[in-house]
């Protein structure tokens, strides 16, 4: 399972963009890359994945370069309700059989300000 | 936009007794999931379920903790004889497919006290 390494806590405004960098040194061939947020006392909720390049969705980008051993989720124009924990997690293409747990690190958490 | 529901969302208990959280995962899923998340700390995962048995667990899912599927639609978590360092929140989830790179739709929480 690859080891994803994430800055603890980031600090932001309102209005400005935020780019969280995760690494993942480890990543497999078939394993792809996912960020949740999770608010306080709620289970955390998906964002956004890829594989390489670039993806983007009415929430977020996320950019990830051809050596897929890191990736940066980028917030545009954050507001307050985007203070939350940003976790980013490496796993596997679904092959049959079972299912995998998800193991969560720490988690980035972005605190923005007015 | 279907969801995961728990219930309850507050369960107290005291240190012993046993409790049965409750999640209905959304219809059309067929893996499921437990977590917990002990205040401050890390989402950890506990067990995963498919095709009416138990696909994966932690090395905290010991003898005290079961799940099971009663019925088409609900997903259960026993803890047997609870201690105090079961308080914590515990999260279900359920996913289309099983792999870690499937999305997993994650239920508001249930929070355990145990006094």
């Amino acid at each position: 399972l690859a080891k994803t390494t994430q800055p603890i806590s980031m600090d932001s405004y309102e209005g400005q963009e935020v780019n969280i960098t995760c690494s993942h040194n480890n990543i497999a061939t078939n394993d792809y890359i996912t960020w949740y947020q999770q608010f306080p006392s709620q289970g955390p909720r998906f964002i956004i994945q890829g594989y390489k390049t670039k993806v983007t969705n009415e929430v977020a980008s996320l950019f990830i370069p051809a050596d897929r051993k890191s990736s940066t989720l980028s917030l545009p124009r954050v507001s307050l309700s985007d203070t939350a924990v940003y976790y980013c997690l490496v796993g596997r293409a679904y092959s049959g059989g079972g299912a995998d747990g998800l193991t969560f690190g720490k988690g980035t958490h972005l605190i923005i300000q007015p | 936009e279907p969801e995961v529901t728990q219930t309850p969302s507050h369960q107290v208990t005291q240190m012993g007794q046993e409790v049965i959280l409750r999640c209905v995962p959304i219809s059309n899923h067929l893996y499921f999931y437990w977590y917990r998340q002990i205040l401050g700390q890390k989402v950890e995962f506990l067990v995963s379920f498919y095709n009416n048995e138990i696909s994966e667990k932690s090395e905290i899912f010991d003898d005290q903790f079961s799940v099971e599927r009663p019925d088409g639609s609900n997903f259960t978590l026993k803890i047997r004889s609870t201690k105090l360092e079961d308080s914590a929140m515990y999260f279900c989830a359920s996913s289309e497919r099983g792999g870690g790179a499937d999305t997993q739709y994650f239920g508001p929480g249930t929070r355990l006290t145990v006094l």
